[in-house]
């Protein structure tokens, strides 16, 4: 199966920077790789998804970038803002399925 | 448009009771899946419907755990003889065609 490895697990940035969250996968077979943000008390809310046909994709401060050969891709974010502070989830189904498996999540915390 | 909804939204349940916990998709998502999410860590898969059809139960902990989507619409999660270990938040989510996932809020069960 799928093993998906997310670091850092925590990531403290002031107001104003950029925050980059990593993530390796283990399936070369994988091509989609989707980003979610969970608030406390809330489900995974998707915030950006990028399929193995690019290299990356941006909205607006969310960029995600894939490198196919290496088996890795990040989130970056930038210009943080306070309501950027969330945990953080990466994920990535084994290829042919759509069963996703998640990494252990990033709790991003800006600082005002 | 209305989202995953998920009821209740929190359960306090002895040790040994039964609990059915209900999830209702966006309208016209053909997928539907079952998550366990403990404290501290990514969400984890349980079972996966395609329509009315349970195609995937692979990750159900154990035989006490029982799901259904007999309309292929709005989904049970049940749990006969909830144990303590049961305590988490169970989500779902669907979606149209597989990939993409769309959660709902989550419901926390508490064993006592």
């Amino acid at each position: 199966g799928e093993n998906v490895e997310q670091h850092p697990s925590t990531l403290s940035v002031q107001e104003g920077d950029s925050a980059v969250i990593k993530c390796t996968y283990s399936d070369s077979a994988s091509n989609y790789f989707p980003w979610y943000k969970q608030e406390l008390g809330k489900g995974p809310q998707l915030i950006i998804d990028i399929r193995s046909n690019v290299g990356e994709k941006k909205d607006q401060r969310i960029a995600v970038t894939l490198n196919k050969t290496a088996k890795h891709f990040s989130l970056h974010i930038t210009e943080t803002q306070p309501e950027d502070s969330a945990v953080y989830f990466c994920a990535a189904p084994s290829g042919g399925s759509y069963i996703p498996t998640f990494g252990r999540g990033t709790s991003l915390i800006v600082h005002p | 448009g209305a989202g995953v909804s998920q009821s209740p939204r929190y359960k306090v349940a002895k040790r040994g009771q039964d609990v059915a916990l209900r999830c209702d998709p966006i309208s016209g998502h053909v997928s539907l899946f079952w998550y366990q999410q403990a404290l501290g860590q990514g969400p984890e898969f349980l079972t996966y419907f395609q329509n009315e059809a349970q195609l995937d139960k692979s990750g159900l902990p154990s035989d006490r755990f029982f799901a259904e989507r007999p309309e292929g619409s709005v989904s049970t999660l049940k749990i006969q003889r909830t144990q303590q270990e049961d305590s988490a938040v169970y989500l779902c989510a669907s979606s149209q065609e597989g990939d993409t996932q769309y959660f709902g809020p989550g419901t926390r069960l508490t064993v006592l």
